[in-house]
């Protein structure tokens, strides 16, 4: 079946560095794509929309300039984290509608643990 | 969107059935509901999706009652492997593609 991928698995930073998490569609094309970040218990927060050829949509409360959105081709996102701290250690996680499913059907990345020392 | 409340945790033990109810009181005629479940460290899977009655496929069943306020998830004869975080979301069929709001989700733990 379809398959979403994300790169780097895990990463672990300098606080102060930019960091680039990938999030790839395999066998199908995403105009669509979304962001969620995850802390430990806790459950999934949408963080942004991001969408091909335009700009992204972020959700109330999520810096648009420290949570960099680029859609550039339809079967890649990017978010780049940028001057990371260590509160901005968590699960990221992307996610693209299934484009053969139902309503709200979506397939998930496996998700990439941030770490910023 | 429609909020959804949900246990926040439930035990089982191997072999037997789990229900799993949701309540979502202001459901919309527009909205269907749709269960995820999410191991640790990965991200979530889709289950099953439902607007009334039952929906059925080879890992779960999802039924809906007639008000549609509320609907359970019920997987037959859990294994330890069926330990994980589920969540019932609540979105229009104009979402379709769409963002979806988790809630707080149930943390099901499956035990020997």
């Amino acid at each position: 079946g379809a398959v979403v991928s994300q790169h780097p698995s895990r990463v672990i930073c300098k606080s102060g560095t930019s960091v680039k998490i990938e999030c790839r569609s395999l066998d199908f094309q995403a105009t669509t794509m979304f962001w969620y970040r995850q802390f430990p218990k806790q459950s999934l927060m949408l963080m942004a929309t991001s969408n091909e050829g335009s700009k992204a949509t972020y959700e109330q409360g999520v810096e648009k300039d420290k949570f960099l959105i680029n859609h550039a081709s339809l079967t890649l996102s990017t978010l780049t984290v940028t001057s990371a701290h260590p509160e901005d250690s968590s699960f990221y996680i992307c996610s693209a509608p299934n484009p053969r499913g139902g309503y709200n059907e979506q397939f998930f990345g496996p998700g990439t643990r941030l770490t910023v020392l | 969107l429609a909020k959804t409340t949900q246990p926040i945790s439930m035990d089982s033990y191997e072999g037997q059935e789990v229900n799993i109810t949701c309540s979502h009181n202001n459901i919309a005629t527009n909205d269907y509901i749709t269960w995820y479940q999410q191991f640790p460290s990965q991200g979530p899977r889709f289950i099953i999706q439902g607007y009334k009655t039952k929906v059925t496929n080879e890992v779960a069943s999802l039924f809906i009652p007639a008000d549609r306020k509320s609907s359970t998830l019920s997987l037959p004869r859990v294994s330890l492997s069926d330990t994980a975080v589920y969540y019932c979301l609540v979105a229009s069929i104009y979402n379709q593609g769409g963002k979806l709001i988790f809630g707080q989700g149930t943390e099901l733990s499956v035990k020997p």
